[in-house]
Order: structure tokens, then C-alpha cells, then sequence
């Protein structure tokens, strides 16, 4: 079956750096995306195609593919960064799958 | 910039329909490049993709919602629509829409997304 998997919670200290996994057997032959999402408000796209940036985003988020897995990586985590954070791929045509979020909290 | 807007009723019975629209401004549903989703959040957990509409009608539903669920547009009035039949409070959750962009083989992204609206499916 299609599922993907992420940690239900990740911790950093500002500035530090944050890592978010997301794995799944799918993700060694698609594409991921990542969602930001702050407390009552709509989910951002962050990265699209593993590790593309849409424009307005900042600089600090980025994202990398390894076999069944991709990560998201927050450099010189800011306060501002506390979020839930989702990732996606893509099953077959045009249906998709989400992971389960990773609430990332900034100490 | 493109603005997509949810509406429809916030409470619902159980075994009757949800409808909700998702109102499309600054650009238009018909354009080819794009295709249009809907997709929920059950209060507390994570996101789960409903389904998929592109301009020429072509519907792709979630397997495990596909037989309640009925995705369409409206050209005319630049929106789409959302119905689920049969609810139970499993379908509890804000609904959101969104432009969709990919395929497979290129990768699927929703953005942007609409501001989402609360269904409560409660007696």
C-alpha cells in the first residue's frame, strides 16, 4: 500500500537546524511537496519536486531525496517557523497522499 | 493573484449531503495548465486529498471516499463544488480547496489553497 510516514513532532532551538523526514516505498519513483501550516490558517507549499523552492519562500527552507525518504530542512530555525508541516506525493494519475504532519516546535 | 474562497453550510446532519463551493477569483477554472482539488482536515489530525477535477470534467476521487463523493464545475460561475453524501461525524473536518498542478510522473502540488471552511456533521 501507498503511506507515507513522518514523525508526529520535531524540536529545535532558534537557529538551529530542523530536519522533517517523510518516508514511504512510493517516494523512490515520485515526487514530494512540502506544506507549511501555522495554527488556524491554510497550509503554504514550501518545496515542490523534492527540493524546488516556489518563489517567495525563504531561502532557509530546503528539501533533499534519498531513496524511499525526503527530508525538509529549516537552516537558522526562526520563531516563526513553529508550524505544522506536511508532506505529499503522488499515487497513480492524479490521486495524492499525504503524511501524517510533524508539529515543529521552536524552543 | 489567484483567490480561492470555501462557503457552504457549517453544520450538517448525519446521512444528509455536504455541498460546499470553492469560489475561484483572479484567474480562471478553465484554464488547461491547472486542475482544481478538494481536500479535508478531520479536527487535530492530518491532511487527506478528496479528489481532483480538471477543465474538461475529468473527475479522480480518494478510493476510500469515491462512492460519496461528487467533484464539478461551474464555468460560467468560476467555481467548483464538493458534494459528500451519506456524512457521519468521520467527516468532521475543514474543508479546503485548491489549484492543483502535475501528474505523476512530474509531481502533484496544491498552491494556493483556499482559507477553508469548518463542516460539523452533528445532529
Amino acid at each position: 500500500s501507498f503511506a507515507l510516514t513522518q514523525p508526529p513532532s520535531v524540536s529545535v532551538s532558534p537557529g538551529q537546524t530542523a530536519r522533517i523526514t517523510c518516508s514511504g516505498d512510493a517516494l523512490s519513483r515520485q515526487y514530494a511537496c512540502w506544506y507549511q501550516q501555522k495554527t488556524g490558517q491554510a497550509p503554504v507549499l514550501v518545496i515542490r519536486k523534492d527540493s524546488e523552492r516556489p518563489s517567495g519562500i525563504p531561502e532557509r527552507f530546503s528539501g533533499s531525496s534519498s531513496g524511499k525518504s525526503v527530508t525538509l530542512t529549516i537552516s537558522g530555525v526562526q520563531a516563526e517557523d513553529e508550524a505544522d508541516y506536511h508532506c505529499q506525493s503522488a499515487d497513480s494519475g492524479l490521486s495524492s497522499i499525504f503524511g501524517g504532519g510533524t508539529r515543529l516546535t521552536v524552543l | 493573484q489567484l483567490h480561492l474562497q470555501e462557503s457552504g453550510p457549517g453544520l450538517v446532519k448525519p446521512s444528509e449531503t455536504l455541498s460546499l463551493t470553492c469560489t475561484v477569483s483572479g484567474g480562471s477554472i478553465s484554464d488547461m495548465s491547472y486542475y482544481w482539488g478538494w481536500l479535508r482536515q478531520p479536527p487535530g489530525k492530518g491532511l487527506e486529498w478528496i479528489g481532483s477535477i480538471q477543465y474538461s470534467g475529468s473527475t479522480y476521487y480518494n478510493p476510500s471516499l469515491k462512492s460519496r463523493v461528487i467533484i464539478s464545475l461551474d464555468t460560467p460561475k468560476n467555481q467548483l463544488s464538493l458534494k459528500v453524501t451519506s456524512v457521519t461525524a468521520a467527516d468532521t473536518g475543514v474543508y479546503y480547496c485548491a489549484r492543483a498542478d502535475g501528474d505523476a510522473v512530474a509531481g502533484i502540488m496544491y498552491d494556493p489553497w483556499g482559507q477553508g471552511t469548518l463542516v460539523t456533521v452533528s445532529s
